[in-house]
């Protein structure tokens, strides 16, 4: 299973939006809708954004939106925060026999 | 307060052995599906194998299938993974991850994860 593809960086200045992609095939992405994406500070354990494609849970904040079309999902965070720099990982269901396949990663830099 | 601390990471020469260990706080890892997640160094996020709350379905990435075993505790609370024939490749901070319940309904998503331990396989 690849891993699937994430631009290696993105950056917004405060207030911007951004909008980072997973790109995936049928067997992962385009075949479920059961995408996810953490937000991980390095040495601190990863936080789950968003679930489902486009499910927040309890205590993130609007500012971050999920959406998919055919075997690309995408993240974006809107009003853009410097406490949003970290890096971002999106995660796909890809089956029972091997369930999960993560993202290559993208740092988001707040300039 | 829900959560979960890795340990065991260690330095260790490849073909070596090491087991990491998983212990978590605020809930019971009986209700849940659990998986350990790796990334190496400057590297996306890799799963590494999942096991069922009673562990009667258990899974490996190709990766480390026949060389990792996962196991489970729960009356410890505690999940486990035994590495054996460790390579170069296995370095890697491992996270363990607790799969989404709600109402007995599994979600496809990993919601609480660990800070992670260092295995670093070198000689």
């Amino acid at each position: 299973q690849s891993a699937l593809t994430q631009p290696r960086s993105v950056s917004g200045s405060p207030g911007q939006s951004v909008t980072i992609s997973c790109t995936g095939t049928s067997s992962d992405v385009g075949g479920y809708n059961y995408v996810s994406w953490y937000q991980h500070h390095p040495g601190k354990a990863p936080k789950l954004m968003l679930y489902d494609v486009s499910k927040r849970p309890s205590g993130v904040p609007d500012r971050f939106s999920g959406s998919k079309s055919d075997n690309t999902a995408s993240l974006t965070i809107s009003g853009l925060q410097a406490e949003d720099e970290a890096d971002y990982h999106c995660c796909s269901y890809a089956g029972s026999y091997n369930p999960y396949v993560f993202g290559t990663g993208t740092r988001v830099t707040v300039l | 307060e829900v959560q979960v601390v890795e340990s065991g990471g260690d330095l260790v020469q490849p073909g070596g052995s090491l087991r990491l260990s998983c212990a978590a706080s605020g809930f019971s890892i009986s209700s849940y599906n659990m998986n350990w997640v790796r990334q190496a160094p400057g590297k996306g996020l890799e799963w590494v194998s999942f096991i069922t709350s009673r562990s009667s379905t258990i899974n490996y990435a190709d990766s480390v299938k026949g060389r990792f075993t996962i196991s489970r505790d729960n009356v410890k609370n505690s999940l486990y993974l035994q590495m054996n024939s460790l390579r170069d490749e296995d370095t890697a901070v491992y996270y363990c991850a607790r799969q989404l319940a709600v109402a007995g309904y599994y979600y496809y998503v990993m919601d609480v994860w660990g800070q992670g331990t260092t295995v670093t396989v070198s000689s």
